[in-house]
């Protein structure tokens, strides 16, 4: 079976610019939230997406915007590109909620910012 | 402010002995817990999770305890062996699905 694929693993962008970051749950699993981890601020919650809804959401500017398609699949955008912005980008997967069974997290996207 | 706390950023243990993680929280809401190992250049792992009407849950080697009126909740490793050595992250959640991580905790396992 299949993990979590985040794509791509690394990318660096200029100020101001946006990005976009992609991440294929596992099969069957309905599920996608996005996290972002720096070393100042350990592992933050950005949002989830389940049924192509976004259900819960984190304390993030709106320059954070995400989606998920009808195949569960989602992507992370992020316009204005700030230096801060620099992180690594987690996407979860489960198939309904992590409290069914835990989160199968993706590698990761590594973004910088320069 | 950080709902989700582990205060100790690193630990370093001898081969075979005990691995005590910490972790506390402070919303009252939380009523389900978990712990991730994370190697550098992946994602986090799952490693387990503890529901709040229980106050221990075993697997393996790994225990984890969980004191509601303390909001403290620790894991431990026995025996603890090299290839544990990693980042660990209690994380915790309300009925919603959110997790809520600590800032981490760096184990080495020393052979």
């Amino acid at each position: 079976k299949a993990g979590v694929t985040q794509t791509p693993r690394y990318l660096i962008k200029t100020r101001g610019q946006q990005v976009t970051l992609s991440c294929s749950p596992i099969s069957g699993h309905r599920s996608v939230s996005w996290y972002q981890q720096t070393p100042g601020q350990g592992l933050q919650f950005l949002f989830e997406y389940f049924s192509e809804t976004q259900r819960n959401k984190g304390n993030f500017p709106g320059r954070f915007s995400g989606r998920q398609f009808s195949n569960s699949r989602s992507e992370m955008n992020v316009s204005t590109l700030e230096l801060g912005d620099s992180a690594l980008y987690l996407c979860a997967s489960s198939p309904r909620s992590h409290r069914d069974t835990e989160a199968f997290f993706g590698q990761g996207t590594r973004l910088t910012v320069v | 402010d950080q709902q989700v706390k582990q205060n100790s950023p690193s630990l370093s243990v001898q081969e075979g002995r005990i691995s005590i993680l910490n972790c506390d929280y402070t919303n009252s809401m939380f009523d389900y817990f978990l712990w991730y190992k994370k190697y550098p250049a992946e994602g986090p792992t799952f490693l387990i999770s503890i529901s709040s009407i229980k106050d221990k849950n075993e697997d393996g080697r790994f225990t984890v305890f969980l004191n509601k009126s303390a909001k403290h909740l620790s894991l431990h490793i026995v025996p603890s062996q090299p290839g544990d050595s990693a980042v660990y992250f209690c994380a915790a959640s309300d009925a919603g699905n959110m997790l809520t991580f600590g800032g981490g905790t760096r184990l080495m396992v020393k052979p």
